[in-house]
């Protein structure tokens, strides 16, 4: 079974900065790979997924995540985060098939901004 | 495209009392998800649709739970008999080929 890792809980940065968040998954081919963002009380915003071809994919909101094959790693990044920003982030994977579509999620990470 | 929207947004019930929720896709989207998500968790799938058939349910959906989508448009969720444990925020996303999900605002359910 696919399985999602997000190894930070909670991550702290400073306005301004850059920010990466770590998504590691388990599956035996290349799934299909997402990362969606969520703020207090509100459903999933897409940012941006990675289903094949080049593996630095560009998003919303000036978020892009690279997709590394032989780590099993989809990170995402920002080059210098707002104090918007903050929220909880959710990396999330798929098999590649259609009828198996069901998402398998991480248990996120919740991004805090500091002035 | 409006996006996809459910109502109602929160719901407070007692222990034991049945409660239905509703989802209404983006237009011309033919496959509709269910979700559930607890506190501190991520999203987990309970079932989806491909136009009016259901195609998929998790083993999370307790046959308490059942899902309908009757003419391949909007869908509901009911929960019969609600238990504690099934507080939680419940997410409903649509696509139009499967690949990429659009999730709604979720509906926020307490049981006390």
């Amino acid at each position: 079974a696919q399985s999602v890792t997000q190894p930070d809980i909670h991550i702290t940065v400073s306005e301004g900065a850059s920010l990466e968040l770590r998504c590691n998954y388990s599956y035996g081919a290349t799934p299909y790979l997402f990362w969606y963002v969520q703020s207090p009380g509100q459903g999933l915003q897409l940012l941006l997924k990675y289903f094949s071809g080049d593996t630095l994919v560009q998003g919303i909101k000036g978020f892009e995540a690279e997709f590394k094959r032989s780590q099993s790693s989809f990170n995402l990044r920002k080059p210098s985060v707002h104090w918007s920003d903050a929220a909880e982030y959710f990396c999330a994977v798929r098999e590649p098939n259609f009828g198996n579509e069901k998402l398998t999620f991480g248990t996120g990470t919740r991004l805090t901004i500091i002035p | 495209d409006t996006g996809v929207s459910q109502d109602p947004r929160h719901k407070i019930t007692k222990r034991g009392q049945n409660v239905t929720f509703r989802c209404d896709p983006i237009s011309e989207h033919n496959r509709l998800y269910w979700y559930r998500q607890t506190l501190g968790q991520g999203p987990e799938f309970l079932t989806y649709f491909q136009n009016e058939a259901q195609l998929e349910k998790s083993r999370l959906l307790s046959d308490r739970f059942s899902a309908e989508r009757p003419k391949g448009s909007f869908s509901t969720l009911e929960i019969q008999r609600t238990e504690q444990g099934d507080s939680a925020m419940y997410l409903c996303a649509s696509s139009n080929r499967g690949e990429t999900q659009y999730f709604g605002p979720g509906t926020r359910l307490l049981v006390l």
